[in-house]
């Protein structure tokens, strides 16, 4: 079946660096990937969709210089969180659509970032 | 703005009951309906999805749709330990298909 992989599974860094996060779709074509934010006992808030060669479009209230998000191929997309903040850790989602299926089940394992 | 809405719990049933979460959503035009479970420190599994008004059954799970009231339901059937999770209701629309998530019921069965 079709698997996401994210990377890396978990992060922890120092308040004022960035950091990336990589997701992977590893036997479909993705056109759009979604990403998604958990803080603890919360859902998930939708933080941007990407479309492959396209501008991701944020959400609101989501800082879009601060989320830098690269969707350069059919298969990849990372978010950069940069200048990462303690207020910035969480649970980071991607999921990945494939245009032929109509059920939405294709999340990446996701990645836990702490920031110090 | 679009809105899910789920009690948030915590339900607690025992072993071999039915566990029944309910869903509400505001936006009428929404396509596509979903049931994730998700355990503590994992992402988001796909349980069911229900597109028509009426029942879908898959195994123990039943997923219930109403539109004209605006309510989506899982039923789970001879409940087990091991369902003891968070589950999210998820609700699609638009062509982008996005979706808006409720703040999920946690749901523990008791053996």
């Amino acid at each position: 079946g079709a698997v996401v992989s994210q990377h890396p599974s978990w992060v922890i860094c120092k308040s004022g660096t960035s950091v990336k996060i990589e997701c992977r779709s590893l036997d479909f074509q993705a056109t759009t990937m979604f990403w998604y934010r958990q803080f603890p006992k919360q859902s998930l808030m939708l933080m941007a969709t990407s479309n492959e060669g396209s501008k991701a479009t944020y959400e609101q209230g989501v800082e879009k210089d601060k989320f830098l998000i690269n969707h350069a191929s059919l298969t990849l997309s990372t978010l950069t969180v940069t200048s990462a903040h303690p207020e910035d850790s969480s649970f980071y989602i991607c999921r990945a659509r494939e245009p032929t299926f109509n059920n939405e089940q294709f999340f990446g394992p996701g990645t836990r970032l702490t920031v110090l | 703005q679009k809105e899910v809405e789920q009690n948030s719990g915590p339900l607690s049933v025992p072993e071999g009951a039915i566990a029944s979460l309910n869903c509400t959503y505001s936006d009428r035009g929404s396509q596509s309906f979903f049931w994730y479970r998700q355990y503590s420190g994992k992402s988001p599994e796909l349980i069911m999805f229900i597109y028509s008004n009426g029942d879908k059954e898959d195994g123990r799970f039943t997923a219930q749709l109403n539109k004209a009231s605006q309510y989506v339901s899982l039923l789970i059937r001879d409940s087990q330990p091991s369902d003891s999770a968070t589950y999210l209701c998820a609700v699609s629309s638009g062509s982008a298909r996005q979706l808006t998530f409720g703040s999920g019921t946690q749901l523990t069965v008791l053996p």
